[in-house]
C-alpha cells in the first residue's frame, strides 16, 4: 500500500522569503503522479503543482517549484517570494496504482508572517 | 471555480439521523470520489465511482453508502449518525478513472452532528 508522510505539522516564514515543505512517500509502483494541494482558511482544495514520476525535470508553476528525488522517494515543495495569501494548509498527495484516487499526507500548516 | 458542485454547503443534524450529500462533477468528468476531512486532519478516501460503477473503496463505514447516477451526479448517504461523523466531506471528479488525471475538488459539505 502507498503511504505519504509530511513530517512538518507547522511552519512559519516571513513575507518575501523562501520556504520548503517536505514530503516523503512509499510505493512499489514504477509510474505515478505526485501533487501538492493548498487548503486556505476557506477550506477549498486548490491544486498547486503536479509531478509525473517518469519525468526527471522538476515541475514549476510561477513561485512554486518541486524537488523530486525518485530514488529517495522525496517530493518537496519550494515557495519563493512568500506572500500573505500563501498562508494555508499544504497537502502532499500520491496518485498511482490500479485506481486514480489520491492518497494524502497529514498536511503542513504554513503561516506567512508580515 | 473547479466546476464541481456540492450541496448543501452546511448541514446540521442530530445523532441517529440520516443525511444525503450531493455532488455534480465537472462537465465531461466520468469519475467521482468522496473524501472525509475531520477537524484538523488530512483527507481520508471513502469511495470512488466511474461511470456509474464502484471502482475503489477506502475507509468507508458500513453506515455510509454512495452511488453514481446515469447523469453522473453522485450522492453520499450517511445514516445512524454519530458525533464523530462531524467533518467536511469533499467530492472530487476527474475525466478518467484510472489514467492519472488530476482530481478537481468541490468546496465541500460541512456536516455537524449534535
Amino acid at each position: 500500500a502507498q503511504t505519504v508522510t509530511q513530517s512538518q505539522p507547522e511552519m512559519s516564514v516571513q513575507e518575501a522569503e523562501t520556504v520548503t515543505l517536505s514530503c516523503t512517500y512509499d510505493t512499489s509502483e514504477s509510474n505515478y503522479y505526485l501533487f501538492w494541494y493548498k487548503q486556505p482558511p476557506s477550506r477549498q482544495m486548490i491544486l498547486v503543482i503536479r509531478q509525473e514520476a517518469y519525468k526527471q525535470q522538476n515541475a514549476t508553476e510561477n513561485r512554486f517549484s518541486v524537488n523530486f528525488q525518485k530514488a529517495a522517494k522525496s517530493f518537496s515543495l519550494k515557495i519563493s517570494d512568500s506572500q500573505l495569501g500563501d498562508t494555508a494548509m499544504y497537502f502532499c498527495a500520491f496518485q498511482g496504482g490500479a485506481t486514480n484516487k489520491l492518497i494524502f499526507g497529514t498536511g503542513t500548516l504554513l503561516a506567512v508572517q508580515p | 471555480d473547479s466546476g464541481v458542485t456540492q450541496t448543501p454547503k452546511h448541514l446540521i443534524t442530530a445523532t441517529g439521523q440520516r443525511v444525503t450529500l450531493r455532488c455534480s462533477p465537472r462537465s465531461g468528468d466520468l469519475s467521482v470520489y468522496w473524501y472525509q476531512q475531520s477537524l484538523d486532519q488530512g483527507l481520508q478516501f471513502l469511495i470512488q465511482y466511474y461511470n456509474g460503477e464502484e471502482r475503489a473503496k477506502g475507509n468507508i463505514l458500513e453506515r455510509f453508502s454512495a452511488q453514481q447516477f446515469p447523469d453522473l451526479h453522485s450522492e453520499l448517504n450517511l445514516s445512524s449518525l454519530e458525533l464523530g461523523d462531524s467533518a467536511l466531506y469533499f467530492c472530487a471528479s476527474s475525466v478518467e478513472g484510472w489514467e492519472y488525471s488530476p482530481l478537481h475538488f468541490g468546496n465541500g459539505t460541512r456536516l455537524t452532528v449534535t
